[in-house]
């Protein structure tokens, strides 16, 4: 059974970096079927995409966010990454990783979330 | 971008009512449509993907129709465990991007 957990602080102040680790279990990030992605959901709010990597690094971001986000990954430790800089009130959600279906795009597998806070 | 639009916001109903839950892309997005559960708290939960494949361990209940523009989620009989909220979400093109939520609630 595949698990997926978040990890970061969840207080940040205004204009910091955010940055936070998933840790892949139970299953191979180099697997060459899946993708995987960060998804964060203001409290009250949607879902909104953030950013995609795939195990040999290639990337997909939300143009909304690129200038401010980076997706990385090490397959060596099974763990996957996310940094958003400059963070404001509106960066306030919590933030999920997840597992996408490369031939679908669906998100199969994902972490419990994490809730990050920005404050003034 | 492709935008999702998802009616109704909420719903009331009862359990053993038959629900539907409606989800129109703003082009084409041929049957890459997937469907979520979330309850408070949670993460999100895969329903069905690919506009009408039912997700590994997803009762028989709840069905997916439709494809290009229009789609459509079935739940035959609610259940109790079955009041939460539902996303849809096209996997078409980058962006991916998910409807803005259906509350179902209980009458």
């Amino acid at each position: 059974q595949v698990q997926l957990q978040e990890s970061g602080p969840g207080l940040l102040k205004y204009s910091q970096t955010l940055s936070l680790t998933c840790n892949v279990s139970g299953g191979s990030i180099s697997s060459g079927d899946y993708s995987w992605s960060w998804i964060r959901q203001p409290p009250g709010k949607g879902l909104e995409w953030i950013a995609d990597i795939y195990y040999n690094g290639s990337t997909y971001y939300n143009p909304s966010l690129k200038s401010r986000v980076t997706i990385s990954v090490d397959a060596s430790k099974n763990q996957f990454y996310l940094k958003l800089s400059s963070v404001t009130a509106a960066d306030t959600a919590v933030f999920y990783c997840a597992r996408i279906i490369r031939n679908w795009g669906n998100f199969d597998y994902w972490g419990q979330g994490t809730l990050v806070t920005v404050s003034s | 971008d492709i935008q999702m639009t998802q009616s109704p916001s909420s719903l009331s109903a009862s359990v053993g009512d038959r629900v539907t839950i409606t989800c129109r892309a703003s082009q084409n997005i041929s049957n890459y449509l997937n469907w979520y559960q979330q309850k408070p708290g949670k993460a999100p939960k895969l329903l069905i993907f690919a506009a009408f494949i039912l997700q590994s361990g997803v009762p028989s209940r709840f069905s997916g129709s439709g494809s290009g523009t229009d789609f459509t989620l079935t739940i035959s009989s609610l259940q109790p465990e079955d009041f939460a909220t539902y996303y849809c979400q096209q996997s078409y093109s980058t962006p991916c991007s998910f409807g803005q939520g259906t509350k179902l609630e209980i009458k």
